[in-house]
This record gives C-alpha cells, structure tokens and sequence, in this order.
C-alpha cells in the first residue's frame, strides 16, 4: 500500500540553524500539508500546498517557514533560523484530489532544537 | 472553524463495541465529519468521513444524527491495537483541525 515517507525520523539542531524537513508524498496525490505537534499537545495545522503554491497558511507559519515542492516527488518544509519553540513533531501529510478525501500522514520527523 | 466536542477519555475491554461520541451542533450543511485517530508515536491516520447517512468501512462505522450535530465512531470489536487518540473534526476538503481527541484505553 502507498505510503507518505518523511526524513529524517529525527533532527538536532542548534537554535539560530536552518533545518530541512522532508516528505516523499503518495505519487498520485495533488495536495499536501505540513502539520506539527508540540509534545503533549493538539496536531497544528501549518501550510497547505497545492498546484506549487501555497493554498493557505496558518499563524504559526511565518516568514522563517517556507515549502517547496523542489521536484516531482519531495515536499520540503524548511525553517529558515530556529527556535526552541520549534521543537516538535512535524508530520506531511498528502491527499488525491478535490473532494473530501481523506489525508495520509507520514511518520513524522521529530525536530530538537537545542 | 465549527467546533466538536468529545470526551477526554474512555475505557473499553478488548473484543467489546466501542462506541465514541463527539457533538458539533455548529456544524454547517457542507461539514464533512471525519475521523482520525493517532496511536502512539505515530502520525495521525484516517479512520471514516461521512456528510448525513451512516457509513461503513473495514475500520469501523459512523452514525450520524439525522439533525446532524452529533456522530458517534462506532469500532465493532475493539482490539489492543486500536488504543490511541481518536478525533472528530468537522470540514470541508482542506486543512484538518484538531481539537484534544478522546484518549481510548482497551484492556486485556
């Protein structure tokens, strides 16, 4: 069954770095998101990405976060100079098309920041 | 976005129903009701959506109110595996908001 992949399962970082978050979506799907999970916390909705724009963004996706979706088949979520607020889990997530499809999630890369 | 509400947590026995409420008595006519659970040290995944009539797959079931402010996630025979975070979220086709979900715990 196809699947969303996302590298690395975890990063360490020093705070005031850049980090690039990677994601592998399902090949068909046309739609793609970027959430996160503070520990202990509620999943956030971070970035929606379709047809190589951006689709919409929430409040926690400022101008040190940016996507790209660099060739047919990655989706890059980086964050330009850390924080240790950026510690989290930040899951990828895809979806086929138009309609209320259901998304597929990756794994997850759990970020530190230290 | 139009809220739900689920309880905290509950409880079940292994091989028992497990039936998971959530209210949404603010939700508009073109709500889809999706459900997501999240196990432990995992991404969330996809459980069932419907919009008005009862849907079933080979996951579980949903039942909704025919007034459409409350559904229930119906698991027909719970196992160990199916303890993790269960969400009730309300939308359209973008972006997934989640609220605290219900923590189900299944015993042995």
């Amino acid at each position: 069954e196809p699947e969303v992949t996302q590298t690395p399962s975890h990063q360490v970082t020093q705070m005031g770095q850049e980090v690039i978050l990677r994601c592998v979506p399902i090949s068909n799907h046309l739609y793609f998101y970027w959430y996160r999970q503070i520990l202990g916390q509620k999943v956030e909705f971070l970035v929606s990405f379709y047809n190589n724009e951006i689709s919409e963004k929430s409040e926690i996706f400022d101008d040190q976060f940016s996507v790209e979706r660099p060739d047919g088949s990655n989706f890059t979520l980086k964050i330009r100079s850390t924080k240790l607020e950026d510690s989290a889990m930040y899951f990828c997530a895809s979806r086929p098309g138009d309609g209320p499809y259901e998304q597929y999630f990756g794994p997850g890369t759990r970020l530190t920041v230290t | 976005d139009a809220k739900t509400t689920q309880p905290n947590s509950m409880e079940s026995n292994e091989e028992e129903p497990v039936h998971l409420p959530c209210n949404h008595s603010t939700i508009s006519g073109t709500d889809y009701i999706h459900w997501y659970r999240q196990l432990p040290s995992q991404g969330p995944e996809y459980v069932i959506h419907g919009l008005t009539s009862n849907v079933n797959n080979r996951m579980a079931s949903l039942a909704i109110a025919e007034d459409r402010k409350s559904s229930t996630l119906i698991l027909h025979r719970a196992t160990l595996r199916d303890a993790a975070v269960y969400y009730c979220i309300l939308g359209g086709a973008q972006k997934l908001v989640f609220g605290q979900g219900t923590r189900l715990t299944i015993n042995p």
